[in-house]
């Protein structure tokens, strides 16, 4: 199946910094790409999707200026959690479709604010 | 969106066959049967999806009740491997719908 890939695999940062996810689709181009956040013992839950060059669509309570997407490419998709805080901790997945289908995921990103 | 129901956990003793059952009593005629798992740690992975028939591929096969209301995830022998959470999610047939999960089975291995 095909690849993607997340960057970085894992970060700790301060609370009220700034972070980004980076989110590569490696063998295919991918026109939609999605957001999940994962919490221990929990399920994944839809954040946002993306579409190549237009503005995402953030699912009902995600709040749209913190969660920051942005697809300018049809292999890249990036997410940057702004000013984030101790409960934004969380495992953030990523994934991209090539064809209806066929939806492939990243391996996540373990965020840990401290 | 049309809601499947999976028991919370199950276990398996490693090399006897798995059953992970998946109840959609309201899926649509249009609806695939997709099933993900996702091991520990790791995003999820692809397992197998079908529509009316069974299906069959190296990771697993598909079981689909005659009136679809139903699907059984058949794992021939399972290894400590296969220790996931096992998704069962319905899309429609064309695929457009974005991937929502719901709980689960947590599928135990044990030696």
């Amino acid at each position: 199946g095909a690849v993607v890939s997340q960057h970085p695999s894992r970060v700790i940062c301060k609370s009220g910094t700034s972070v980004k996810i980076e989110c590569r689709s490696l063998d295919f181009q991918a026109t939609t790409m999605f957001w999940y956040r994962q919490f221990p013992k929990k399920s994944l839950m839809l954040m946002a999707t993306s579409n190549e060059g237009s503005k995402a669509t953030y699912e009902q309570g995600v709040e749209k200026d913190k969660f920051l997407i942005n697809h300018a490419s049809l292999t890249l998709s990036t997410l940057t959690v702004t000013s984030a805080h101790p409960e934004d901790s969380s495992f953030y997945i990523c994934s991209a479709r090539d064809n209806p289908n066929e939806q492939f995921f990243g391996p996540g990103t373990r965020l840990t604010v401290l | 969106d049309a809601k499947t129901t999976q028991p919370n956990s199950m276990e398996s003793n490693e090399e006897e066959p798995v059953h992970l059952p998946c109840n959609h009593s309201t899926i649509s005629g249009t609806d695939y049967i997709h099933w993900y798992r996702q091991l520990p740690s790791q995003g999820p992975e692809y397992v197998i999806h079908g529509l009316t028939s069974n299906v069959n591929n190296r990771m697993a096969s598909l079981a689909i009740a005659e009136d679809r209301k139903s699907s059984t995830l058949i794992l021939h022998r399972a290894t400590l491997r296969d220790a996931a959470v096992y998704y069962c999610i319905l899309r429609d047939f064309e695929g457009y719908q974005k991937v929502t999960f719901g709980t689960g089975t947590k599928l135990q291995v044990i030696p």
